[in-house]
């Protein structure tokens, strides 16, 4: 039973355009939503996160956007840059805290 | 600040033997959570401890399971390994809520 679903396995971008990265989620209590990203041999780091009052966060190049109704989120990413090539994971939770539900991760490439 | 730190990095076992895995957190982070990463599996949550205490827990069978030192630092242990146990082991740490901070895992084989 996947509670949080990344539909994409991969998306290749080129240099300079938006990257845009999509998340589906089933569990309507889940109310604080993250991005974290992931290189080869390295642990997740965080990105970006919003909450579930909220529609919309930006931080610097990366804005997430959440449709409540839809029970969407998708991550953007412009310009997207070579070096944010790696994996996305889209994680949930039900309380601020750190039982995260995470999903499969998206492989992100950018060409230049 | 150092960061999360996970022993050993790689380590290989066979079938029926039991692993013990360590985490020592971020100075002054009080909570730290497992996570079993599979291909195509995403992370998968193990548990969370805080202050010595699990304050929850995933779907894993009893095979697994862990504690937390004075000190913050933390043990997973699997007994009995199975094939299927071959994974990453993702330990993260954090303030209590909020942002978690990852390690660079435990890189389990079991033969």
């Amino acid at each position: 039973d996947q509670q949080v679903k990344q539909n994409s396995p991969s998306l290749s971008v080129q240099e300079g355009r938006i990257s845009i990265l999509n998340c589906d989620y089933t569990n309507s209590m889940f109310d604080y939503f993250l991005w974290y990203k992931k290189y080869p041999a390295e642990g997740p780091t965080f990105l970006i996160s919003i909450s579930s009052i909220k529609d919309k966060n930006e931080d610097g190049r990366f804005t997430v956007f959440l449709n409540k109704s839809a029970k969407h989120l998708s991550l953007h990413i412009v310009p997207s840059q070579p070096g944010d090539s790696a994996v996305y994971f889209c994680a949930a939770s039900e309380e601020y805290g750190n039982k995260l539900v995470f999903g499969a991760g998206t492989i992100l490439r950018v060409k230049s | 600040k150092a960061g999360v730190t996970q022993t050993p990095r790689y380590l290989i076992k066979t079938r029926g033997q039991q692993v013990t895995l360590s985490c020592s957190p971020i100075s002054g982070h009080r909570s730290v959570s497992w996570y079993q990463q599979t291909p195509g599996q995403g992370l998968q949550f193990l548990f969370e401890y805080f202050s010595e205490t699990q304050r929850n827990k995933g779907n894993f069978p009893g095979r697994f399971s862990g504690r937390q030192f004075s000190n913050s630092r933390s043990e997973m242990n699997v007994s009995t390994l199975e094939l299927g146990d071959s994974a990453l082991y993702l330990c993260a740490s954090s303030e209590g809520t909020g942002e978690l901070f990852f390690g660079e895992g435990s890189r389990l084989t079991v033969l």
